[in-house]
């Protein structure tokens, strides 16, 4: 079955830009989504098809998707950006979405 | 906007069945564009699909959990309700709800956690 590997953590401080990786083969052939979940609430889609937003997501948020390694930046790092942060494929050769295990973003 | 709400009993006996629903407004289960689907969560874990009907009443389910669960839909409630049979406390975690168009999942429900304990 398809995997997708994420860093457990990731620091930075406010300010700062915030990368988040997600590793798969050749996942730069699939459509990567990235959702944010804070504590205690449900997950909160904030890019799909690699770099699109939804509506009502900041600019902030963005995404690009390559080869082995899709990535999730953030920039300028806010307080209220700390939550986990998981990515999602679907994966066609099992018809199963696949997310990654999921990565804490802790803003120092 | 569209906004979705699961609703069924918090607490379980083993070898019970879950069961619970979603109701949705501001969308339609009828909607061809879309899928209505459940997701879990145990504590301190990941995201595990489980998975999804479309508004023909076509359903597709994670192999994991295939033997155990049912999805359907009812249109003249607009919602759509997940059974899980004989629980153990494998299946404790928070269920959410959602919608998905094929691809990713948007929105969700705000969950509701489901305790297996005897």
């Amino acid at each position: 079955s398809y995997v997708l590997t994420q860093p457990s953590s990731v620091s930075e401080a406010p300010g700062e830009t915030a990368r988040i990786s997600c590793g798969g083969h050749n996942i730069g052939t699939k459509s990567v989504q990235w959702y944010q979940q804070k504590p205690g609430q449900a997950p909160v889609l904030v890019i799909n098809y690699d770099t699109d937003r939804p509506s009502g997501i900041t600019e902030r948020f963005s995404g690009s998707n390559s080869g082995n390694t899709a990535t999730l930046t953030i920039s300028r790092v806010e307080a209220g950006d700390e939550a986990d942060y998981y990515c999602q494929v679907w994966d066609s050769r099992s018809d199963l979405p696949v997310f990654g295990g999921g990565t804490h973003l802790t803003v120092l | 906007q569209v906004h979705l709400q699961e609703s069924g009993p918090g607490l379980l006996k083993p070898s019970q069945t879950l069961s619970l629903t979603c109701t949705v407004s501001g969308d339609s289960v009828s909607n061809y564009n879309y899928h209505w689907g459940w997701i879990r969560q145990p504590a301190g874990s990941g995201l595990e699909w489980i998975g999804r009907i479309y508004s023909t009443g076509t359903t597709n389910y994670n192999p994991s959990l295939r033997s155990r669960v049912t999805i359907s839909l009812d249109t003249s409630k607009n919602q759509f309700s997940l059974k899980l049979t004989s629980v153990t406390a494998a299946d404790t975690a928070v269920y959410y709800c959602t919608r998905d168009p094929g691809d990713w999942f948007h929105p969700w429900g705000q969950g509701t956690l489901v305790t297996v304990s005897s």
